[in-house]
């Protein structure tokens, strides 16, 4: 298989502690992107790279909030102190970069995280 | 800013009758719109995208979506539905890493 990869697929955490999701891209996508979706809503933009470079974060992107990509390969997003709040699928998607406007992202299956 | 809206929450088509899923847009310059479809605890599906030319795209499973420029819409339709076609369809400006809120499709035997 040759799509998107997301690990863990399922998550729970106490309220506090930290947790880190991984995602592979599709092999040669120059980019990758992190979303948040929550129960009933449509994805919501977290982060986006450019190889290794971090070139846009959103403003739901808390101090909290972390995500690095650092060989421009797989991509890792750390969630410290986590809330009850942040419960949510955490979904990664890659493109291969050409022209962000017209580029289709491809998804992975999500990372299902339940903050008790 | 750029920004899509989904209308329908929820549309419900009888099994082989031709369906719609509506989506309007609102963008600044020319808009490139896509739909994606999702299944039960899965990601995202690409169906189809509009960048530039004919008015009607065709995409996967069956589907095609219509651009109308004066109406701001990118409506997704299907000439007949399956029941494998229930699942919840989202509109999406990627340039502007928008989606719209989503519309569950259910499809009725």
């Amino acid at each position: 298989d040759t799509g998107v990869s997301q690990n863990p697929r399922h998550k729970i955490t106490k309220r506090g502690q930290n947790v880190t999701f991984r995602c592979d891209p599709i092999s040669e996508h120059n980019r990758l992107y992190w979303y948040r979706q929550t129960l009933g809503q449509g994805p919501e933009f977290l982060t986006y790279f450019q190889n290794e470079a971090q070139l846009e974060k959103s403003r739901l992107l808390s101090d909290r909030f972390s995500a690095e990509r650092p060989k421009g390969s797989f991509s890792t997003l750390e969630i410290q102190r986590t809330e009850q709040g942040d419960s949510a699928m955490y979904l990664c998607a890659s493109s291969p970069g050409l022209v962000i406007l017209t580029d289709t992202q491809y998804f992975g299956p999500g990372t299902r995280l339940t903050v008790l | 800013a750029q920004s899509v809206a989904q209308p329908e929450d929820q549309v419900n088509v009888a099994e082989g009758n031709p369906l719609t899923v509506k989506c309007t847009y609102s963008v600044s310059g020319n808009p490139y719109l896509f739909w994606y479809v999702q299944y039960p605890n899965r990601g995202l599906q690409f169906l189809l995208k509009y960048i530039t030319g004919d008015n009607l795209v065709k995409g996967s499973y069956g589907f095609e979506a219509e651009f109308n420029k004066s109406q701001t819409s990118f409506h997704l339709k299907k000439p007949s539905a399956l029941v494998s076609d229930s699942a919840l369809y989202f509109c999406a400006v990627i340039g502007g890493l928008t989606f719209g809120t989503g519309t569950r499709l259910t499809i009725i035997p």
